[in-house]
């Protein structure tokens, strides 16, 4: 079983196009993320939900928007998409928020997202 | 600014070789150090230190951290190539932000 699964893996869409990415978890963990990695590989945290709430909001363009119906998802929707969002986005979820506990955390697949 | 640096950048060894690979952190609190194996895809989790001195292991990969010096070492000993791939190091700063900090990772290629 996947613990922490992303639909879909691959997406190729021309800018100015909307579009969505799912990601799912099912180790019954309260948090969960949104990192994207560029083409060095570097991490960067876009969101977190602790608990189906908005914890982490860092300057990302408000073009992204999570949504998070319940604890297990996480969702990301792109508007009007732009060549510079090309890159890979991660879901990852933790038993809880940083800090506040140690907690290990667990990536899905990533989302290869490239604009044209 | 809590800041991971992770060295080598980048590694060439061959079969057999044995590694090492640093993470040094500067943050505000320190909770916890993980590691975490990059291939093609997705992070994936290898350790988690809380510690000082005290050696985490899963086969020929082993992990230490030192508080004092404010760094990790993940070593890896006989590689092999399926061991090629990107080295990752989070810390949990405890700062209040909530987040991990990572590394820029370190890359290393085992050449047959």
């Amino acid at each position: 079983d996947t613990a922490v699964s992303q639909t879909p893996k691959y997406l190729v869409t021309q800018m100015g196009n909307d579009k969505s990415i799912k990601c799912e978890q099912n180790l019954g963990h309260d948090t969960m993320y949104w990192y994207k990695q560029d083409s060095k590989k570097f991490l960067k945290i876009m969101f977190s939900y602790n608990n189906k709430e908005l914890i982490i909001n860092e300057t990302v363009p408000n073009r992204f928007s999570p949504k998070s119906p319940d604890k297990a998802h996480l969702n990301l929707h792109i508007n009007s998409l732009e060549l510079g969002d090309s890159a890979v986005y991660f879901c990852a979820s933790s038993g809880g928020l940083a800090g506040m506990g140690n907690y290990e955390q667990y990536f899905g697949p990533g989302t290869r997202l490239t604009v044209t | 600014e809590d800041k991971v640096v992770q060295s080598p950048l980048s590694l060439v060894v061959h079969e057999g070789d044995t590694v090492t690979l640093n993470c040094s952190y500067e943050v505000t609190n320190f909770r916890s150090l993980l590691w975490y194996k990059q291939e093609k895809k997705a992070p994936t989790f290898l350790f988690m230190l809380t510690s000082s001195g005290i050696e985490k292991k899963s086969g020929r990969l082993s992990s230490i951290l030192d508080k004092k010096e404010l760094s990790s070492i993940l070593n890896i000993t006989a590689t092999q190539t399926g061991d090629s791939a990107i080295y990752l190091c989070a810390v949990d700063p405890t700062s209040g932000t909530y987040k991990y900090i990572f590394g820029t990772g370190t890359r290393l290629k085992v050449l047959a």
